[in-house]
């Protein structure tokens, strides 16, 4: 069975860190780039970054570029976002996504076609 | 970045009845959309990618069509483990995003 699990999110002050955790299992990791996806509380789906299978290509939302990291170990199985310089507004709940892709030429376009249970970060004084 | 804008915000329908969800894209996205599934305290599921293309597992009474800027989501007999929210999302163009969704309910 396919399955990712979020560990990692907790409570934070603002200004904290926090590194979320996913691992993968049910396929071969290595193969699929993936992505995190972050829900605030009541609100819509908002994407965050995106890392390729080999970690050469990485991708962030411009309200997370350079205070979050994404990285993998393929060895492990395993994704990660490192999230520096907590906002309040950084309060979600955070989803990984494994991405399936398509080839239209020599483009490739990836959409998110297995999801995570999610990990829930608070952001607070 | 592309803003996507689904309509309406809320939908009521009856169990047996059909729904129709609308997605429209500031610009062309192609055929590079995904419609996703979320029931309240659940993950998002995805339903369809490249605007028509059911993903595995999902029942064929979920329809999607469109291309360019405008889509469109279909769920032709309503069943009620239905009624959830519906995003619309693009994956044509960097960043990826999502429409603010639809809710749809029981009437």
């Amino acid at each position: 069975e396919v399955q990712l699990v979020e560990s990692g999110g907790g409570l934070v002050q603002p200004g904290g860190s926090l590194r979320l955790s996913c691992a993968a299992s049910g396929f071969t990791f290595s193969s699929y780039s993936m992505s995190w996806v972050r829900q605030a509380p009541g609100k819509g789906l908002e994407w965050v970054s995106y890392i390729s299978s080999s970690s050469s290509a990485i991708y962030y939302a411009d309200s997370v570029k350079g205070r979050f990291t994404i990285s993998r170990d393929n060895a492990k199985n395993s994704l990660y976002l490192q999230v520096n310089s907590l906002r309040a507004e950084d309060t979600a709940v955070y989803y990984c996504a494994r991405d399936s892709w398509i080839q239209v030429n020599y483009y490739y376009y990836y959409y998110m076609d297995v999801w995570g249970k999610g990990t829930t970060v608070t952001v607070s004084s | 970045e592309i803003v996507m804008t689904q309509s309406p915000a809320t939908l009521s329908v009856s169990p047996g009845e059909r729904a129709t969800l609308s997605c429209r894209a500031s610009q062309s996205v192609s055929s590079n959309l995904a419609w996703f599934q979320q029931i309240p305290g659940q993950a998002p599921r995805l339903l369809i990618h490249g605007a028509s293309t059911r993903a595995t597992g999902i029942p064929a009474r979920f329809s999607g069509s469109g291309s360019g800027t405008e889509f469109t989501l279909t769920i032709s007999s309503l069943q009620s483990e239905d009624f959830a929210v519906y995003y619309c999302q693009q994956y044509n163009n960097w960043p990826q995003t999502f429409g603010q969704g639809t809710k749809l309910e029981i009437k």
